[in-house]
């Protein structure tokens, strides 16, 4: 039961440039949160936002959440060649159902 | 160190021949998961334990076995793997469910011939 689909698949961007994924899901969410995974490695927590809230930041990165249209944004300003990974969003529903991943965003941020 | 571990990383089998993935944790954490993930098709659950002795069944449970009878550890079962269940396998933990970060250990590439 895929929730989350990422927006675009790839993404292709110059040291520097800003990077923007996108995330929709279906279904009314508890939290949304953002995961970053390098090259067959095992997934890392990035942000969470919950659904009460409509931006967060973190560093570099900026997440906003759109309730009324079931989208979030993760934005990762002045990229670095260290930010190419694959991103994920992954949402939950309140009472004890399980975490469900979209399929990713594979970022490649050229030197 | 906070940390997830599996083992084995990686694991060449044959069709029938049982194996367990171990997943250790040591952060005491109440929640567990297993994931399998597959090119196109991004993470899907396989279970998940929100303590010990309690387990569920998470998208893709078939073929697959677990138990938790501690809480730090959580092994994955493969009773009678099949080619099918060649894939990156990631065990992952949170404090609470999934409503929490989740900590990923660094994966568990097995194929089946």
């Amino acid at each position: 039961s895929q929730q989350g689909e990422e927006d675009p698949q790839a993404l292709s961007i110059q040291e520097g440039e800003n990077a923007t994924m996108n995330c929709s899901y279906k279904t009314s969410i508890n939290n949304l949160q953002w995961y970053r995974q390098n090259s067959g490695r095992g997934l890392v927590h990035l942000i969470l936002i919950r659904s009460n809230e409509r931006e967060k930041h973190s560093g570099r990165l900026r997440v906003t959440l759109d309730t009324s249209k079931k989208s979030s944004s993760l934005l990762i300003t002045a990229s670095r060649a260290a930010d190419t990974a694959s991103y994920f969003c992954a949402t939950d529903k309140a009472g004890n159902t399980p975490l469900v991943f979209g399929k990713g965003t594979r970022l490649s941020v050229i030197a | 160190e906070a940390q997830v571990t599996q083992n084995p990383r990686y694991l060449i089998t044959v069709t029938g021949k049982k194996l367990t993935v171990t997943c250790s944790q040591n952060m005491n954490h109440e929640y567990m998961s297993w994931y399998r993930q597959d090119p196109g098709l991004g993470l899907r659950q396989i279970y998940y334990s929100m303590n010990v002795e309690v387990t569920d069944k998470g998208d893709v449970p078939e073929g697959y076995k677990v138990s938790r009878k501690e809480k730090r550890n959580f092994p994955l079962i493969l009773e009678s793997p099949s080619p099918n269940q060649t894939s990156l396998y990631f065990c992952a933990s949170s404090l609470r469910g999934a409503v929490r970060e989740q900590y990923f250990g660094p994966g568990t590439r097995l194929t089946v011939t």
